[in-house]
């Protein structure tokens, strides 16, 4: 069975700070997809990245920056200079495999609240 | 509009009634899901439409819970003889497996408040 955990429930930052927040998951599928997710107060869960079991290579977009280490089975997501617009609740999500392109069936983490207080 | 659409936005409704709550997906997009959050049991996946494919239910809770999807597009998730337990936001996504990454895209959710 699939599972994702999201150690950290609630974590509160002051704007410009650097913060990570971990994913661990644990699958017995070789080729799996893994997933960020934010939802902002408004509700809607806004894709942030995805990541194929076979790739890696970290990734920056911004601010944004993820950490894939298949030795961990750890897909950590770290932002950096925080900004209050940050707030919001983040969810790391895992899919399995179908025909070479990820499966919408996803399994999520409990997700992290975050808070950047300006 | 261009992203999913959901309705009602909120639902009240006594314990023991019927709910059907609908999902207007991104046009185009093959495939819907649909998905429930609740405090205790965070994100969990319901069901999957993928094009005619007869769809996967493996995540419905009980035969309480239905769902369909018309003519490819608009689907309904009904709830019959609503419980107190049912009460959540019902999120319902969709993707498409030709253009893009197959990311799912989602829509605000009908939350749901079973009295």
């Amino acid at each position: 069975a699939q599972k994702v955990t999201q150690a950290q429930t609630e974590i509160s930052v002051v704007e410009k700070e650097d913060v990570t927040l971990d994913c661990v998951y644990e699958t017995r599928d070789t080729t799996y997809y893994l997933f960020w997710y934010k939802q902002p107060p408004s509700g809607e869960l806004v894709f942030l990245i995805r990541r194929n079991s076979f790739d890696e290579q970290n990734e920056i977009s911004g601010r944004y920056s993820w950490n894939f280490q298949k030795s961990t089975s750890s897909f950590n997501f770290t932002i950096t200079a925080s900004q209050v617009v940050d707030s919001a609740v983040y969810f790391c999500a895992l899919s399995e495999n179908a025909g070479g392109t990820s499966y919408g069936k996803l399994t999520f983490g409990q997700g992290t609240i975050l808070t950047v207080h300006p | 509009g261009a992203g999913v659409s959901q309705s009602p936005s909120n639902k009240v409704t006594e314990k023991g009634k019927d709910v059907e709550l609908r999902c207007d997906p991104i046009s185009g997009h093959t495939a819907l899901y649909w998905y429930r959050q609740s405090l205790g049991q965070g994100l969990e996946f319901l069901i999957y439409f993928q094009g005619n494919s007869a769809p996967d239910k493996s995540g419905l809770p009980s035969d309480r819970f239905s769902a369909e999807r018309t003519g490819g597009s608009v689907s309904t998730l009904t709830i019959q003889r609503t419980q107190q337990e049912d009460s959540a936001v019902y999120l319902c996504a969709s993707s498409s497996r030709i253009v893009g990454t197959g990311e799912l895209f989602f829509g605000e959710g009908s939350r749901l408040t079973v009295l």
